[in-house]
């Protein structure tokens, strides 16, 4: 089955710098990526998604970039604000698959 | 348009009880997947069901574990005799067509066993 690894665990960045996560995954079939961002105590939230028939998307400050050759795909987010400190996971599902496999997590500090 | 709600926010019970979670997906949405997070822990899937069946149980536990979706009514994710183990988060998420494509996430239910 499909297994998502994502790097890293933690990362804290300066308020105004940019902050990247990446993740791999091992399913070839896997074509759908999306982004969620978990806040403490709530439920996670889709920030941003791409499907493999296109390498990078972008939406303000948020970007995800794939490479489905080397199957990763990164998470890239510019300008940092506080606001941004939250848990991010990424995902994957196969092209009609109802379910999705998470990656562990990174949690993102972003120091003032 | 309220969106995916999940009751209790928190649910304590001690080892042997029974649980009992509830979800009730967006408005128009009659999909339902259910997820587990262990503590600092991706989020792991469980069950996905439409009304009145279950379509794949693949990661549910095969004893304790059992889910519902009823015509009527929200779905239920029943934990049976509980152990420490059980003790997570657990979401649900709902979507308008059986895929993960926007999915939308519930705000969850933390079970504490004790």
């Amino acid at each position: 089955g499909e297994n998502v690894e994502q790097h890293p665990s933690t990362l804290s960045v300066q308020e105004g710098d940019s902050a990247v996560i990446k993740c791999t995954y091992s399913d070839s079939a896997s074509n759908y990526f999306p982004w969620y961002k978990q806040e403490l105590g709530k439920g996670p939230q889709l920030i941003i998604d791409i499907r493999s028939n296109v390498g990078e998307k972008k939406d303000q400050r948020i970007a995800v970039t794939l490479n489905k050759t080397a199957k990763h795909f990164s998470l890239h987010i510019t300008e940092t604000q506080p606001e941004d400190s939250a848990v991010y996971f990424c995902a994957a599902s196969r092209a009609g698959a109802q379910k999705l496999v998470f990656g562990q997590g990174t949690r993102l500090t972003i120091n003032p | 348009n309220a969106g995916v709600m999940q009751n209790p926010r928190h649910l304590v019970r001690r080892r042997g009880q029974e649980a009992r979670l509830r979800c009730s997906p967006m408005k128009g949405h009659s999909h339902v997947y259910w997820y587990r997070q262990l503590p600092e822990e991706g989020l792991k899937f469980m069950v996905y069901l439409q009304k009145e069946n279950i379509i794949d149980e693949s990661g549910m536990p095969k004893e304790r574990f059992s889910a519902e979706f009823p015509k009527e009514g929200p779905s239920i994710l029943r934990i049976q005799q509980v152990v420490r183990g059980d003790s997570a988060a657990y979401f649900c998420a709902s979507s308008p067509e059986g895929s993960a494509y926007g999915y939308t996430f519930g705000s969850g239910t933390r079970l504490t066993v004790v």
